[in-house]
């Protein structure tokens, strides 16, 4: 158990719908990390947050946007959802933006 | 552009002493990262090497040339558990814990 929690598990949603999928960094992170795992493309790091503040971006579409609190949860909301956006979502944490990131179990989103 | 290379898949015996390779060409390199990851399961960390040379951790040992942009990770004795995807990974810059993760290689243990 690397400590990051993430809510829900399983997701199965509709096309043209949205979500918001929740994570908790380990106690003491302040950063926040989210990638996406499909079959096809591997891991592919989405977006990251340093203290409530964006610090990098990847290849995030535009649908999707992300955000973190001061309690420094994180929430990434994807919406106008397409078959290929199912894959599975990990969060990840560091204690500061640069150590070693701690991953969630994940959450599975299925769009049918 | 970024680019991870990894084998696809390897099969080894138990007991018997693995080798999976990584090579990398991305702009910007600020350490190599190994993750173990089984299938369905979060990527669990398993070494870190930013300067050139070999880290060893129990079972598990990974080495990097920078100059050459390569990286292997070694398992030891292995066991039936240590089937699962094994992933190289790159933190591009100094400032962002950005990571740049290859397709992963699969390993499969066998008696």
């Amino acid at each position: 158990d690397s400590g990051v929690t993430q809510t829900p598990k399983h997701l199965i949603t509709a096309t043209g719908q949205r979500v918001t999928l929740r994570c908790s960094p380990r106690s003491g992170d302040l950063s926040v990390y989210w990638y996406q795992q499909s079959l096809d493309q591997g891991l592919q790091f989405l977006i990251q947050y340093y203290n409530g503040e964006e610090r990098a971006k990847g290849n995030i579409l535009e649908r999707f946007s992300a955000q973190q609190f001061p309690d420094l949860h994180s929430e990434l909301n994807l919406s106008s959802l397409e078959l290929g956006d199912s894959a599975l979502y990990f969060c990840a944490s560091s204690s500061d933006g640069q150590e070693t990131q701690y991953f969630g179990p994940g959450t599975r989103l299925l769009v049918l | 552009g970024q680019n991870i290379d990894q084998p696809t898949e390897m099969t080894a015996t138990e007991g018997a002493i693995v080798q999976i390779n990584c090579t990398y060409q991305t702009s910007g390199f600020n350490g190599l990262f190994w993750y173990q990851q089984h299938a369905g399961e979060a990527p669990t960390f398993l070494s870190y090497n930013v300067l050139d040379g070999l880290e060893e951790k129990g079972r598990f040992s990974s080495f990097l040339s920078r100059s050459k942009g390569y990286s292997y990770l070694l398992l030891k004795e292995l066991q039936m558990k240590d089937s699962a995807s094994y992933l190289c990974a790159v933190r591009h810059t100094s400032n962002t814990g950005k990571l740049i993760f290859g397709q992963g290689t699969t390993l499969q243990v066998k008696p």
